[in-house]
């Protein structure tokens, strides 16, 4: 079975603080990562996915097998980072459904 | 925009009627996906189709749930007999083979059964 949690509903941070939204997931096989983010009245989009190592926005996540986690990380939040964001999951192979988490609303204060 | 759309954005029912909601994904992409999303929780995957086959269904989708994708190009979803806990957004996306897993999303139907 597939599982992702992101233990945090809310998180609030200050303008220009560090900022981790924690994900942790459950499955057997190798899985591919992803984080999705939802800004105000505005559609799900990809913000970024383990397997193309790349920094969006500032945002940067890496994938720890031996912990299970793929925490998204940024040094310096700004205003703008204020969104939910969701850590999506999809299984190994021909597995193409994603498993998301419950999200996590960050407020980015000035 | 040439996004993924979905048509309409908001429904409005009472129980025990049928509804059916629309999905037109990215051109070319070759799968498509529904999901539906309750308060408080993340997307849950609802079924999937590669062109014209539907090849995946979750639990999630009860007798009452039937999808198509007749041509391989848009979708529909209906809802029979709809009941108050089918309240829910209805998102769908779409993505292709070379694209990997990545999954471009909808802005979603919003359904509120009275």
């Amino acid at each position: 079975a597939q599982r992702v949690t992101q233990p945090e509903k809310l998180l609030s941070v200050f303008k220009g603080a560090p900022v981790e939204l924690k994900c942790n997931y459950s499955y057997s096989g190798s899985p591919e990562l992803f984080w999705y983010v939802q800004y105000s009245r505005q559609r799900l989009q990809l913000l970024l996915r383990h397997i193309s190592r790349e920094s969006i926005k500032g945002f940067t996540a890496d994938l720890n097998k031996g912990e299970t986690s793929f925490h998204l990380k940024k040094p310096f939040a700004q205003e703008e980072d204020s969104a939910m964001y969701y850590c999506a999951l999809s299984g190994g192979g021909s597995n193409y459904k994603l498993t998301f988490g419950k999200g996590t609303l960050l407020t980015v204060n000035p | 925009d040439t996004g993924v759309s979905q048509d309409p954005r908001h429904k409005i029912t009472k129980r025990g009627q049928n509804v059916t909601f629309r999905c037109d994904p990215i051109s070319e992409h070759n799968r498509l996906y529904w999901y539906r999303q309750t308060l408080g929780q993340g997307p849950e995957f609802l079924t999937y189709f590669q062109n014209e086959a539907q090849l995946e269904k979750s639990r999630l989708l009860s007798d009452r749930f039937s999808a198509e994708r007749p041509k391989g190009s848009f979708s529909t979803l209906e809802i029979q007999r709809t009941e108050q806990g089918d309240s829910a957004m209805y998102l769908c996306a779409s993505s292709f083979t070379a694209g990997g897993k990545t999954q471009y999303f909808g802005p979603g139907t919003r359904l509120l059964v009275l």
